[in-house]
């Protein structure tokens, strides 16, 4: 099962742009790659998931290259309140479900 | 809006006693899951289950069981509690893979923070 590899913290100022590199060098042809946002005291929140190329929703961007051993997770203009612990993780499928495995995460400062 | 409950936010038991954690969601989900969340560690699956009474191992399964006899609930048992189950427990639930739609995604409970002492 792929294992994942992301930055321990990174700092921001608000507006600015942010890209978390992830990479996952094993990872297999039917795995997804996936991101999760989590708060103290609450549980992981799922931002983003893409399979190859750019997937893009309402809160964030993913960039997958063609050979997918990294994503880049792109947050446009981040606020204060985007201030949280980002998982990059691949899921794997399984027969009914998928298996899920997080890493260390990256933990987000963003500065006023 | 999706929501998962666990039963307790704080809890703190002592070693050998036997404690449930329950977690209940209200999508209608198939699948349900049990986490736990250790500094430097990330999340470690310790159980799954894909139906009603249906469970399978996660990886770190020992120590710990699950039951599941609604849909809607999973419980997570610590048959005798030890120290190193201290630990933020964290329950998810999910569709099946491929019925999701365009993601296949888990929705987390705010999770129960376990000290045994």
């Amino acid at each position: 099962l792929a294992k994942t590899t992301q930055p321990i913290s990174m700092d921001s100022y608000e507006g600015q742009e942010v890209n978390i590199t992830c990479s996952h060098n094993n990872i297999a042809t039917n795995d997804y790659i996936t991101w999760y946002q989590q708060f103290p005291s609450q549980g992981p929140r799922f931002i983003i998931q893409g399979y190859k190329t750019k997937v893009t929703n309402e809160v964030a961007s993913l960039f997958i290259p063609a050979d997918r051993k990294s994503s880049t997770l792109s947050l446009p203009r981040v606020s204060l309140s985007d201030t949280a612990v980002y998982y990059c993780l691949v899921a794997t499928p399984m027969d009914s479900s998928y298996k899920l495995i997080f890493g260390s995460g990256t933990r987000l400062l963003v500065r006023p | 809006d999706v929501k998962v409950t666990q039963s307790s936010r704080y809890l703190v038991k002592r070693t050998g006693e036997k404690v449930f954690l329950e977690c209940v969601q209200d999508m209608d989900h198939e699948n349900m899951f049990w986490y736990r969340q250790d500094p430097g560690l990330g999340l470690r699956l310790i159980y799954f289950s894909y139906d009603v009474k249906m469970k399978e191992k996660g990886d770190i399964p020992e120590g710990y069981s699950v039951s599941r006899e609604k849909k809607e609930r999973f419980s997570l048992i610590l048959e005798s509690a030890s120290t190193n189950q201290t630990s933020m427990y964290l329950c998810a639930s999910s569709f099946p893979y491929g019925l999701a739609g365009d993601t296949d995604t888990q929705y987390f409970g705010p999770g129960t923070r376990l000290t045994v002492l």
